[in-house]
């Protein structure tokens, strides 16, 4: 089982759609979560951190269940501009910032 | 502020060749970080260097790997001898502190590696 699990997509939506990505991970002692976008080609870019509590910025939410090993990704009135790799990543519980990376959900916001 | 620099951004090799990848991390920044990414493996940690000093190399996958940090400023990832199969992106990657699980990574832009 990998660590950190992902619909791979990709999801196609219209531009204004909302749509959420869903992440499982498999180390109950797993410490941080955030996600990671990546454009095509580019390096990943960190879009947010999750807190148990829920956090939203702008038109991303993240919500992190601990007791289901469960992240979610929700956008808002989906742009052009978020079409890219949504990668979700949990750190390790091995003493430092160790990242593990999701293998990624591709959005494609069309017109 | 100058991000991470890698160099080169694309290299092309033939197999047997010695391939030497470089990373210029953040100033400041106590924590280097390798990965490598591929369509079959996704994104993985090759290596873990903090304060100059490898802490993690569980990644590295055999000894034609190696890596080095002989400064805070300048990492070299170097293979030898390459095989088709280490065709990738590789990635380097700072963080500010002592490699907190809360820091942020931030991540250079990348050298794609074809090896023929």
């Amino acid at each position: 089982r990998k660590e950190v699990e992902q619909d791979p997509g990709p999801f196609n939506v219209p531009e204004g759609a909302t749509v959420a990505f869903n992440c499982t991970y498999s180390n109950s002692a797993s410490q941080s979560f955030f996600w990671y976008r990546q454009d095509c080609r580019k390096e990943p870019k960190l879009l947010m951190s999750v807190y148990s509590s829920g956090n939203e910025d702008g038109r991303f939410t993240a919500q992190l269940n601990r007791a289901s090993q469960y992240i979610s990704l929700l956008i808002r009135d989906s742009k052009l501009s978020d079409s890219a790799t949504y990668l979700c990543v949990v750190t390790f519980s091995g003493g430092y910032n160790k990242l593990i990376f999701g293998a990624g959900t591709r959005l494609a916001v069309h017109p | 502020d100058a991000g991470v620099i890698q160099s080169p951004r694309h290299e092309v090799t033939e197999m047997g060749q010695e391939v030497t990848l470089r990373c210029k991390p953040i100033s400041g920044h106590n924590s280097l970080f390798w990965y490598r990414q591929t369509m079959m493996r996704g994104l993985e940690l090759l290596i873990y260097f903090n304060n100059n000093v490898p802490i993690d190399d569980s990644g590295m996958p055999e000894d034609r790997f190696s890596a080095k940090m002989p400064n805070a400023s300048f990492s070299t990832l170097k293979i030898q001898p390459s095989e088709p199969r280490d065709s990738a992106v590789y990635f380097c990657a700072s963080s500010p502190r002592q490699g907190q699980s809360t820091d942020t990574q931030y991540f250079g832009p990348g050298t794609r590696l074809t090896v023929l």
